[in-house]
């Protein structure tokens, strides 16, 4: 079985400053991980996956995560907040080469950039 | 493209009358996926098609919920009676058939309310 952990509900962060949202996965294989924004009232939106590779994935927006096999995580970060940041971040794994198509989603982390 | 289409984006019903969520996902992708979201739960998969049929629907909650794909370009997700805790935000997501490694393209949404 997969599944995906955020371990934080809610992250503020000052304009300006760096920002990271944790997600930590478990699969039996390897996994494909992705970024995904909620902003209110909309469906998600795709920021970035790793599938293989750099650690290093640079995505929409400026965000970028890093892949950490020994860690089993795949933090969202960005060097410099925006205000307009704010919205709700979903980390969510499949299993390489798995049978099921499906993603399994964490619970979500609200991020507040506070001007 | 327009994206992933939803309908109705808003629905209030009673409990006990049946409700027709609706999808019309990207042109070319051959999955569909069918997902709820609800404060308590979060994310959940539903049910995913793969060329209009279903591969699986162990997330589908009950015999209440039933979901079908008559053509590429159309799927609708039913439920009859309705209760009270269906009420949650169904999202529809479509991605293309190369490999599991796709990001999936999520629709609006519908908001459903069961009074």
């Amino acid at each position: 079985a997969q599944s995906v952990a955020q371990p934080e509900d809610q992250v503020n962060v000052a304009e300006g400053n760096p920002l990271t949202v944790k997600c930590t996965y478990s699969v039996s294989g390897n996994p494909y991980l992705f970024w995904y924004v909620q902003y209110p009232n909309r469906g998600l939106q795709f920021l970035l996956k790793y599938i293989t590779g750099d650690n290093l994935v640079k995505g929409s927006y400026g965000f970028e995560a890093e892949f950490n096999k020994s860690q089993t995580s795949f933090h969202l970060k960005k060097p410099s907040a925006l205000v307009s940041d704010s919205a709700l971040y979903f980390c969510a794994v499949r299993e390489a080469g798995g049978g099921a198509d499906g993603l399994t989603f964490g619970k979500g982390t609200h991020l507040i950039i506070q001007p | 493209d327009a994206g992933v289409i939803q309908s109705p984006r808003h629905e209030v019903t009673e409990m006990g009358q049946e409700v027709t969520l609706r999808c019309k996902p990207i042109s070319g992708h051959d999955y569909l996926f069918w997902y709820r979201q609800t404060m308590m739960r979060g994310l959940e998969l539903l049910i995913y098609f793969n060329n209009n049929v279903p591969i699986d629907d162990s997330g589908m909650p009950e015999d209440r919920f039933s979901a079908k794909m008559p053509n590429a370009s159309f799927s609708t997700l039913k439920i009859q009676p309705s209760e009270p805790r269906d009420s949650a935000v169904y999202f529809c997501a479509s991605s293309l058939v190369a490999g599991g490694y796709n990001e999936q393209f999520f629709g609006p949404g519908t908001r459903l309310t069961v009074l």
